[in-house]
């Protein structure tokens, strides 16, 4: 089974809203990864935890703040978003750090 | 730096015909390599992956890819295309655990490619 989930499918905020973006896996993978895609765009790195510690952040904007509660759970807590970050956020998992990704359906965000 | 090239950014190929969907990389060792596949305002899903051994890896849905060191690609190709296979394909490097660089874990993606399938 190589699957996660990501919750909710489709969330709409106002740039003075605060709201998460939850990713789950259950194949014991210690890695997971978030990543940020726009239309017609590839994906683009946003943070990577390896055994719940934060490995990479990519110069992400504070108002995205992830969480990795346990090794199964990853949070992506959004605060004063723009316009701009209305995109696809996808959730992904791999068994280390390195080894192959697994992706999640996403979360289709848009900021009004 | 590690960076991934797909050429074709739009193929249009009519149903049952063979496909071919290029990738050239970038990378200072051996690579890991996938390809995967995103219908649209879905996740992606991994069709195929090299890391090493036998350079023709097979995937799922028909799909199988070359790895050639000498010409750094990585193709994609299937024999008989099926409508089903209209989506964004995206070829992606990554770097190999040995190495175990700082950017372990980050994944380069080419721009994608996206196929058309006449009926």
């Amino acid at each position: 089974d190589t699957e996660v989930t990501q919750t909710p499918k489709h969330l709409v905020m106002g740039m003075t809203n605060k709201k998460s973006l939850k990713c789950e896996q259950h194949m014991g993978h210690r890695a997971m990864y978030w990543y940020k895609q726009k239309a017609k765009k590839p994906p683009e790195l946003m943070f990577v935890y390896s055994y719940e510690k934060l490995s990479i952040n990519e110069s992400v904007p504070s108002r995205f703040s992830p969480e990795c509660p346990n090794s199964s759970l990853l949070n992506l807590h959004l605060h004063a978003l723009q316009p701009e970050d209305s995109a696809l956020y996808l959730c992904a998992s791999s068994q280390i750090r390195g080894e192959t990704q697994y992706f999640g359906p996403g979360t289709r965000l848009l900021v009004l | 730096a590690q960076s991934v090239t797909q050429p074709d950014i739009h193929i249009t190929v009519s149903e049952g015909a063979s496909l071919e969907l290029r990738c050239n990389y970038s990378y200072g060792a051996t690579p890991y390599l996938f390809w995967y596949v995103q219908s649209p305002g879905q996740g992606l899903q991994l069709l195929l992956k090299y890391f090493s051994g036998d350079t023709l890896v097979q995937g799922i849905k028909g799909f199988e890819a070359e790895f050639k060191r000498s010409q750094s690609s990585f193709n994609l190709r299937k024999p008989s295309v099926h409508w089903s296979d209209a989506a964004e394909y995206f070829c992606a490097v990554g770097m190999n655990p040995a190495d175990r660089g700082s950017t372990l874990g980050r994944l380069y993606f080419g721009r994608g490619t996206q196929l058309t399938v006449w009926p």
